[in-house]
């Protein structure tokens, strides 16, 4: 079993609506979560992060933890083709070491 | 303006050598890592540093050494050891250890081709 574990993908929603990525961790001990975007060919960039219970919104993106469940969420409401992408899931076991997910395709079709 | 800047953005490694890669930030972070992305893969960990003059083994960290002398560098060496060494590597940084709440953030990344 991977730590960090998201579906690859491509998912593909049309412009307007919500796409919904998911990510399961395996350690019950970690403590931060994060959601970086990575266009093609370009380094990740912080999109949000998430460290209690429940959601948190930014904007058109919420993100939603439920650490008994042991997922984590990104919700991209009023999707756009600029949010096409790769969105790469990173937990925060100990120290200050992330573990990222493989990531998960998103295609915004206009 | 302040950011991590690595370079070259672009490298070739030739059979037998080593090269460096540079990673230099000026965002008075404590904490700096080393990340390769392979196609279709995620980030795998290959050195970090969490102080000056101290760091740690990643998960994959065979074939590869690194240095921290100065707070605001954290060269990346390949060595010829690394017998697959194509690959999109990132260096990152944070605030610094005790600060668990804080996420790393990346450099433009440098990518390396065998010769």
């Amino acid at each position: 079993q991977k730590e960090v574990e998201q579906n690859s993908g491509p998912l593909s929603v049309p412009e307007g609506a919500i796409a919904s990525l998911n990510c399961t961790y395996s350690d019950r001990g970690s403590q931060s979560f994060f959601w970086y975007r990575q266009y093609s060919g370009k380094s990740p960039e912080l999109i949000m992060s998430i460290y209690s219970n429940g959601d948190k919104e930014d904007g058109r993106f919420t993100a939603q933890l439920n650490k008994a469940s042991q997922y984590v969420s990104l919700l991209i409401r009023d999707s756009q083709p600029s949010d096409s992408a790769t969105y790469l899931c990173a937990v925060r076991k100990y120290g200050n070491k992330l573990v990222f997910g493989a990531g998960t395709i998103l295609r915004v079709k206009s | 303006d302040g950011g991590i800047t690595q370079s070259p953005k672009y490298l070739f490694r030739k059979e037998g050598q080593n090269v460096t890669l540079s990673c230099e930030q000026n965002l008075n972070h404590d904490a700096m890592y080393w990340y390769r992305q392979d196609p279709g893969q995620g980030l795998r960990l290959i050195y970090y540093s969490q102080i000056v003059n101290d760091f740690q083994k990643g998960d994959i960290a065979e074939g590869y050494s690194v240095s921290r002398e100065k707070k605001e560098s954290f060269p990346l060496t390949v060595t010829s050891a690394q017998k697959n060494p194509t690959a999109f590597y990132l260096c990152a940084s944070s605030i610094g250890s005790g600060q668990f709440n804080q996420p790393q953030h990346f450099g433009d990344g440098t990518r390396l081709s065998i010769l």
